[in-house]
C-alpha cells in the first residue's frame, strides 16, 4: 500500500541552527511528492513540491528537499533556522499516474525552536 | 487573489446532532477536496470533487457524512449523527487540475464533539 512516513514526531532546534526533517515514502512507482507546513490554526501551505528532474528542490522561506530513490527519502532541510519557522510540517506523496488528486500524507513533525 | 474560505472556524456539537461545514474555493479551481485531519495525524482524503462530480469518496463514512457541491463552485459537508471519534479538523482544499498536485488549503473547521 502507498504511504508516507515521517519518522520524527518532534523536532528541536535552536534558533541559527541547521534543520533536517525526514520524510520516507512507498510506492510502487516514484510518487510526486509535497512539504507543507501547518501553523498553529492555519490551513496547509505548501513549502515545495517535487515532480521529477533535479532531485534537488529549492522552496520557499529558505527551505530545500532533496529526493533521494535509493533511500525512498525526500527530506527537508533548512540551512538556518528562524523562531518563526516553529510550526507543523507534513510530507505528502501523490501517485502520478492517478487519475485523482489524492495525496498521502506523513504523521507531522512538530518543529519548536529554543532561543 | 483570495484563498480557500471555510466556515465555521469552529464548532463545538453533541453526539448525534448534526453539523454542516461550508467551503469557497479559489476562484476558477475547478477541482475541491474535503479532508479530515484528526489531532496528531496527517491530513486524510475524505472526498474529491471535479467541478460538481464525485472523483474519489473512497473513504467517506457514508452511512453519517454527506457531501455535495451543487453548482461546481462552494461546497458543504455533513455529518449526521455525529460521533466522538469524528473530532478532529476538517480541510478544504481546491486545485486548477484534476489530477491537481498543487492543492490549496482553507484554514479549516475544528469541530469538537463531546
Amino acid at each position: 500500500a502507498q504511504s508516507v512516513t515521517q519518522p520524527d514526531i518532534h523536532i528541536t532546534v535552536s534558533e541559527g541552527a541547521s534543520l533536517e526533517l525526514r520524510c520516507n515514502y512507498s510506492y510502487g512507482a516514484t510518487p510526486y511528492l509535497f512539504w507543507y507546513v501547518q501553523s498553529p490554526g492555519q490551513g496547509l501551505q505548501l513549502l515545495l513540491k517535487y515532480f521529477s528532474g533535479d532531485t534537488l528542490v529549492q522552496g520557499i522561506k529558505g527551505f530545500e528537499a532533496e529526493f533521494k530513490r535509493s533511500q525512498s527519502s525526500f527530506n527537508l532541510r533548512k540551512p538556518s533556522v528562524h523562531w518563526s519557522d516553529a510550526a507543523e510540517y507534513f510530507c505528502a506523496g501523490h501517485h502520478g499516474s492517478s487519475n485523482t488528486g489524492k495525496l498521502i500524507f506523513g504523521q507531522g513533525t512538530t518543529l519548536q525552536v529554543k532561543p | 487573489e483570495a484563498g480557500v474560505a471555510q466556515s465555521p472556524r469552529y464548532k463545538i456539537i453533541e453526539k448525534r446532532q448534526s453539523v454542516a461545514f461550508w467551503c469557497n474555493p479559489i476562484s476558477g479551481h475547478a477541482t475541491l477536496y474535503w479532508y479530515q485531519q484528526i489531532l496528531g495525524q496527517g491530513p486524510k482524503l475524505l472526498i474529491q470533487f471535479q467541478n460538481n462530480g464525485v472523483v474519489d469518496d473512497s473513504q467517506l463514512p457514508k452511512d453519517r457524512f454527506s457531501a455535495e457541491r451543487l453548482k461546481g463552485v462552494d461546497s458543504t459537508l455533513k455529518i449526521q449523527p455525529a460521533k466522538l471519534e469524528d473530532s478532529a479538523v476538517y480541510l478544504c482544499a481546491s486545485s486548477l487540475m484534476l489530477a491537481g498536485y498543487e492543492q490549496y488549503f482553507g484554514p479549516g473547521t475544528r469541530l469538537t464533539v463531546t
